[in-house]
């Protein structure tokens, strides 16, 4: 079946490092892809997405591009804030009803 | 105004109870979700509702009922309530089935069973 299978945290950064979590899927058809941020205490929210090879999602800072060949869907950033500490979701929708999520990875920034 | 709204935000019961865990959308959506969230932040889908029809049911104990009066709703009643049914419990909504439909989430409620 389908999956997504994201870099295991936490990873600890220090305030205006580089980020990358990784993202890889498996999917039987061309999923659309996102990634969601969850802030202590919230729900999760769209940070980006994208829907076809080659897409590049953008979004505060961040960027992930639609990288077919090799099933990824990597997350980065230049330069992290504190701000930015949050547990990140990648996540693929193919044409049913269901979501499915990676498994989370925390970051932490620190000042 | 509140997209996607749950209540309670948390909840607080001893083993055995029966309890329920209202969602609304305001966005006119046609698709509802409930996810469960546990200590490890694992996010994993447990039904989905299109258009008041249950479309999606992976793999949850029959203790879990979901009723959906409308579109707008989709609530989840819990009977008999288990120590491993303690985890965060988030509604969710979307515009339809496919495509590049984002997933709008709720809050969430903090359910401890105890």
């Amino acid at each position: 079946g389908d999956s997504v299978t994201q870099m295991e945290g936490p990873v600890t950064l220090s305030e205006e490092a580089f980020l990358t979590i990784n993202c890889t899927y498996t999917a039987t058809g061309y999923p659309s892809l996102f990634w969601y941020v969850q802030y202590p205490g919230e729900g999760l929210q769209l940070l980006l997405k994208a829907t076809k090879a080659d897409d590049k999602g953008s979004n505060k800072g961040f960027e992930a591009t639609y990288r077919k060949e090799t099933t990824s869907f990597h997350l980065e950033k230049g330069s992290v804030q504190v701000s930015d500490s949050a547990v990140y979701f990648c996540a693929l929708l193919t044409g049913g009803f269901k979501t499915i999520f990676g498994a989370g990875t925390r970051l932490f920034v620190k000042a | 105004d509140t997209a996607v709204s749950q209540t309670p935000k948390y909840l607080v019961t001893q083993m055995g109870n029966d309890k329920s865990i209202k969602c609304e959308q305001n966005l006119g959506h046609d698709t509802m979700y409930w996810y469960k969230q546990d200590s490890k932040k694992f996010l994993k889908i447990m039904f989905s509702y299109n258009n008041k029809e249950l479309i999606i049911n992976e793999t949850v104990p029959n203790r879990f009922s979901p009723k959906s009066p409308d579109k707008a709703h989709l609530n989840l009643h819990i009977n008999s309530l288990e120590l491993g049914d303690s985890a965060v419990y988030f509604c969710a909504s979307s515009q339809d089935q496919g495509g590049d439909t984002e997933a709008f989430f709720g809050q969430g409620t903090r359910l401890t069973v105890v």
